[in-house]
């Protein structure tokens, strides 16, 4: 079975600073590894994943993340916080290759932007 | 290309009914995944359908039970409501194939009383 861990439910920082969500996964077999945003009332947007090949992922509105086998995480940066990032954010793993799709998901990370 | 929709938006029910909630799936995907995600918690999986059969299944009851049609559209039903069943359900569609991404739809919010 696999797991996430988020750590930090709560996460704040002023606009410009650079944004690190933690996340930390436990899985069997080599997992593929999201991360999504929801806004207020709205569903799952995906950010970006992890499945095979280079570590460094990057992924829309200037989010990426980095693989690292050997401590199992896939934490989330941004260079620059920007005001429109304030949501909340989960990170997910999923086994790897064939079989049923669902996802894990951590609890969330709530990302609140100061000006 | 459309989204993935769900109907309805917003549902208030009584402890012990039933409810239906729909999905539709994003054109072109042939598998669809229901999840609960209740309030100020990640989603949870519940199941998921790929070519009109479930085929794997969360820790939830079998009062929690589902549907997928030719169309690949589908259906979560609910017997025997709880106040713990209320919650944000979301549906997610995706292509079948190895590295399949899940779109997720913007979700009910279902309140049991």
């Amino acid at each position: 079975a696999q797991s996430v861990t988020q750590l930090g439910s709560h996460v704040s920082v002023s606009e410009g600073a650079l944004v690190l969500l933690r996340c930390n996964y436990s899985s069997s077999v080599p997992p593929y590894l999201f991360w999504y945003v929801q806004y207020p009332n709205q569903g799952l947007q995906l950010l970006l994943k992890y499945t095979t090949g280079a570590t460094l992922v990057k992924g829309i509105n200037g989010f990426e993340a980095e693989f690292k086998k050997s401590e199992t995480s896939f934490h989330l940066t941004k260079p620059s916080a920007h005001m429109s990032d304030a949501a909340e954010y989960f990170c997910a793993v999923r086994l790897g290759g064939g079989g049923a799709d669902g996802l894990t998901f951590g609890k969330g990370t709530h990302l609140i932007i100061q000006p | 290309e459309t989204g993935v929709t769900q109907s309805p938006t917003h549902l208030i029910k009584t402890r012990g009914q039933q409810v239906t909630l729909r999905c539709s799936s994003q054109s072109g995907h042939n598998t669809v995944s229901w999840y609960q995600q209740a309030l100020g918690q990640g989603p949870q999986f519940i199941f998921q359908y790929y070519r009109e059969e479930e085929n794997g299944r969360g820790n939830f009851p079998p009062r929690f039970s589902g549907l997928q049609f030719p169309n690949y559209s589908s259906e979560l039903n609910v017997n025997a409501l709880e106040l713990d069943d209320s919650a944000l359900y979301l549906c997610a569609s995706s292509d079948g194939t190895v590295l399949r991404e899940q779109y997720f739809g913007p979700g009910t919010r279902l309140t049991v009383t």
